[in-house]
């Protein structure tokens, strides 16, 4: 069965500071990769996804995803956070063999002003 | 406009209560999926469905009952043999196309009198 891991639970930072989010699966099949986003309070948004060719993704507001297969991870990064970024945010890996998505357990970033 | 209406907003449940969450798509999408949110462990599949009256066990099936008698509804039903059913609820569909990603309702938050 496919997982996805989240190492960082809580990560606290300070506006404009860079960052970087870790993403590992373990499936060996052919992946589509997403990062989700939930504000408080209200849905998941889809933040940008992975399914082939370049392997940096750019998504909605800032955000930016690198594929690295050698290393199975999806890690989303943002140059210079916002306090309007505080979130949490999940990894999600969708196996069409499967046709399930399985999300990583989600890390809460919290931006201080 | 086409999404996932997950009703009600808010659910409570006495112990050794069924109830049923609703989760209704106008999106015309065949896949339907289920999932339940803790803090912590993220979303972790409940039950999902790819067509019209079938569908699988997810990775915590224990305890939840699903029916797909109709393509736009898949209602989940809570049993009193699911010990800690206190969780947010998300329903979620998604189209043929891979590329696609999946859609999301606004979830249930079910609590325990």
């Amino acid at each position: 069965a496919q997982s996805v891991s989240q190492h960082n639970h809580h990560v606290i930072l300070s506006e404009a500071a860079s960052l970087e989010l870790g993403c590992n699966y373990s499936y060996g099949g052919t992946v589509n990769l997403f990062w989700y986003v939930q504000y408080p309070g209200q849905h998941l948004q889809l933040l940008l996804k992975y399914f082939s060719g370049d392997p940096l993704v750019k998504g909605i507001k800032g955000f930016e995803a690198e594929f690295i297969k050698s290393k199975f991870s999806f890690n989303l990064r943002k140059p210079s956070v916002q306090w309007s970024d505080t979130a949490e945010y999940f990894c999600a890996v969708y196996s069409g063999s499967a046709r399930q998505l399985t999300f990583g357990s989600g890390t809460q970033l919290t931006v201080l002003p | 406009d086409g999404g996932i209406t997950q009703s009600p907003k808010y659910l409570f449940r006495k112990e050794g209560q069924n109830v049923t969450l609703s989760c209704e798509q106008n999106l015309n999408h065949d896949a339907m999926y289920w999932y339940r949110q803790d803090p912590g462990q993220g979303l972790r599949l409940i039950y999902y469905s790819q067509i019209v009256n079938d569908f699988q066990k997810g990775d915590i099936a224990e305890g939840y009952s699903v029916s797909r008698e109709k393509k736009e509804s898949f209602p989940l039903t809570v049993t009193s043999a699911q010990k800690n059913p206190t969780a947010f609820y998300l329903c979620a569909s998604k189209g043929p196309d891979l590329s696609q990603p999946q859609h999301f309702g606004d979830g249930t938050r079910l609590s325990i009198l």
